[in-house]
């Protein structure tokens, strides 16, 4: 009964590491996102994977970079971690394909701190 | 390009009272609309959507939304609050078709009050 599993969930790094955030889901579904989460701001979209193979920038991707290494995963890069890219990380996936309605099942979150 | 705004980032009531949290969207085709409820330190939980087929919308713990075409609305209300309803609320918009991006609004914070 897992879901969406990200990890890690908390991390702090300094400014210029890299690190990679890592998502899995265990409901064979095609299409999978990352999101942001900052206060007052909702939820924005980096990059997302429609299909395995395939991948595609959301509205705020600069900064990041995306694999999609199999139906089941999909994980966000930061090459030079920036304070601005202190947040709430958030991985989801839905259905996809013809007829979904777009519904996101969202994993727990990965707390992101940049010193 | 779709949107959503959310009126009002907190809203406050007493437990009992009614619950009103207001989204409008807009869209370039046929939207699919959906609230999705936060608790703190949790990810994003669904609580309705609407998808095209009745405009009013029963959702998980007593909440429903009424989609409304003319006004571009899609509301969530609750008759009577609980304690356990306070948590940040989400309104998203999806477009459907191959695009499956959903759009989200701001977030309105409830705080119930005893």
């Amino acid at each position: 009964n897992a879901g969406v599993t990200q990890t890690p969930k908390f991390q702090v790094l300094k400014t210029g590491q890299s690190m990679t955030l890592q998502c899995a889901q265990d409901m064979n579904h095609n299409s999978m996102y990352w999101y942001r989460q900052d206060p007052g701001m909702g939820l924005r979209l980096i990059y997302y994977s429609a299909s395995e193979g395939t991948t595609d920038k959301g509205e705020v991707p600069n900064g990041y970079n995306v694999s999609r290494l199999n139906k089941r995963e999909f994980s966000l890069r930061l090459e030079s971690a920036a304070p601005s890219q202190t947040s709430v990380y958030f991985c989801a996936s839905n259905r996809g394909g013809g007829g979904s309605t777009g519904e996101l099942f969202f994993g727990e979150g990965s707390r992101l701190t940049v010193l | 390009a779709q949107s959503v705004t959310q009126l009002g980032s907190h809203v406050s009531v007493s437990e009992g009272a009614l619950v009103l949290l207001r989204c409008n969207y807009s869209s370039s085709v046929p939207p699919y609309l959906f609230w999705y409820v936060q608790y703190p330190n949790q990810g994003l939980q669904l609580l309705l959507k609407y998808t095209s087929a009745a405009t009013l919308v029963k959702g998980i713990n007593g909440f429903e939304a009424e989609f409304k075409k003319s006004e571009t609305s899609f509301h969530l209300t609750k008759p009577s609050a609980h304690m356990s309803d306070a948590a940040e609320y989400f309104c998203a918009v999806s477009s459907g078709g191959s695009n499956y991006k959903l759009t989200f609004g701001k977030g309105t914070l409830l705080t119930v009050n005893p």
